[in-house]
């Protein structure tokens, strides 16, 4: 099964708009971390927001929140007041706690991405 | 700018060649990933270092290997380079290994090979 699933290839926005993008993951595990990045076009990947499994409110930076509601096991981005910068590739990522698996102990999980488009 | 470096930006080379991606992590870092994006794999592990040794290893090819060294940057060894194996590279750091430290991901190394 895959471990992180986003729906969603591609979205379009408004400028000054909201938009969620949404994100489903799945894990055994109490201990965990859901992390956004956004890669632009020029092709780095940056940080965006985390969420950790433990945490009662759900986490904001900025124009960025993440909708958490752990008993879907869904860790959306809702990006408010869309900029035209904003259009890029947003993935959603999953590490997984401390348990010895061998090689799944330290990875980070991808989504395949949603590409989003701002329009003026 | 995450404060992780990688170099070269681009690399072009034939296929049977050798090169080495070079990964600088943030300052304070212990912790460096190393990850393939290509199209139609997405965003795949290859390993994690920490402190100089290896802690994972995800779905690293054979022909693949990779050190981290006693000033903590590492470098991931590509040879006997096929096609396939064109994709970007990119080199993550964390302040230590938890499960709920934070990934900074370099500008990543874009290798093409013909």
């Amino acid at each position: 099964a895959q471990k992180i699933t986003q729906t969603q290839p591609g979205m379009f926005v408004q400028e000054k708009e909201a938009v969620t993008l949404d994100c489903t993951y799945d894990t055994s595990d109490q201990s965990y971390g859901l992390f956004w990045y956004k890669q632009p076009s020029s092709g780095e990947m940056i940080f965006l927001i985390y969420q950790g499994s433990y945490d009662e409110q759900n986490a904001t930076e900025g124009r960025y929140s993440l909708n958490f509601q752990k008993a879907r096991k869904s860790a959306n981005l809702v990006i408010s007041a869309s900029q035209l910068g904003d259009s890029a590739m947003y993935f959603c990522a999953m590490r997984e706690g401390p348990r010895d698996r061998g090689s799944t102990l330290g990875r980070l999980y991808f989504g395949r991405g949603t590409q989003l488009t701002v329009w003026p | 700018d995450s404060g992780v470096t990688q170099t070269p930006k681009h690399l072009i080379t034939a296929t049977g060649q050798r090169v080495t991606l070079r990964c600088s992590p943030r300052s304070g870092d212990l912790s460096v990933y190393w990850y393939q994006q290509s199209l139609d794999q997405g965003l795949q592990f290859l390993i994690h270092y920490y402190n100089g040794e290896e802690r994972a290893k995800g779905n690293i090819l054979e022909r693949f290997s990779a050190q981290q060294f006693p000033d903590l940057h590492s470098e991931l060894n590509l040879s006997s380079l096929e096609l396939g194996d064109s994709a970007l590279y990119f080199c993550a750091s964390s302040v230590a290994a938890g499960w709920a430290d934070t990934q900074y991901f370099g500008p990543g190394t874009r290798l093409t090979v013909l």
